[in-house]
């Protein structure tokens, strides 16, 4: 496998479930970041993790919780969602830059989630 | 504010010119971004300029920048059905607090080309 991929593609849950998203990048970044995608509004930077620690989260619920156990996998465990949690999950890596550098982030495919 | 702003849908005959428009606000920003989603795919790179250039040139891709408007634009010359995509662009902010930089992108335009 090569790039970024994502699991599952498509994630259908009640309010009450407990799910996790996973992302495994093969490109040997040391940055890792996941992103909401909702119609008609910017993408939403959610959380990044440099070398495996978290080093942004933008004020987001704690019903969503990452989980970055190595350079290479990244988690977005989930639970008790809302109906306005469903969106398009985006993962990216990226190598990690420092200030003022070129930062091309790769992206994954998404998952598409829906909170019955 | 962090905030980078687009039109939301552009439709062009294919064979014509494409221009896509994004404001941004953070002016020491080193580079810009523009990023193509195509459907069911995440986003992939498709070119960036440079702060202190003006304009960059990749093939049917022209960039323009302007800085003291914070205007970034992005043509597509001889648009093809297979442009067909969302197109964000985006902005690196720095010296956020963090060990990484990252980028603000906007809402995305899509683009329609009608055969």
């Amino acid at each position: 496998e090569t790039g970024v991929t994502q699991t599952p593609r498509h994630l259908v849950m009640g309010m009450t479930n407990k799910k996790s998203l996973k992302c495994e990048q093969h490109l040997g970044h040391n940055a890792m970041y996941w992103y909401k995608q909702s119609a008609k509004k910017p993408l939403e930077l959610m959380f990044v993790y440099s070398l495996e620690e978290r080093v942004e989260n933008n004020s987001v619920p704690s019903r969503f919780s990452p989980e970055c156990p190595n350079s290479s996998h990244l988690f977005l465990h989930l639970h008790t969602l809302q109906p306005e949690d469903s969106a398009l999950y985006l993962c990216a890596s990226s190598q990690d830059p420092e200030t003022d550098s070129y930062n091309e982030q790769f992206f994954g495919p998404g998952t598409r989630l829906t909170v019955l | 504010g962090e905030d980078v702003e687009q039109s939301l849908f552009l439709s062009v005959r294919e064979g014509d010119s494409s221009v896509i428009n994004c404001t941004y606000t953070d002016s020491s920003s080193t580079y810009l971004y523009w990023y193509k989603q195509e459907p069911g795919a995440g986003l992939q790179l498709l070119t960036y300029i440079f702060s202190n250039m003006d304009m960059k040139q990749d093939q049917r891709l022209t960039v323009l920048l302007n800085k003291k408007d914070k205007h970034l634009s992005l043509r597509i010359a001889d648009t093809q059905t297979g442009d067909s995509a969302i197109y964000f662009c985006a902005e690196s902010l720095q010296n956020y607090g963090g060990a990484t930089n990252k980028l603000i992108f906007g809402t995305g335009t899509l683009l329609a080309v009608q055969p």
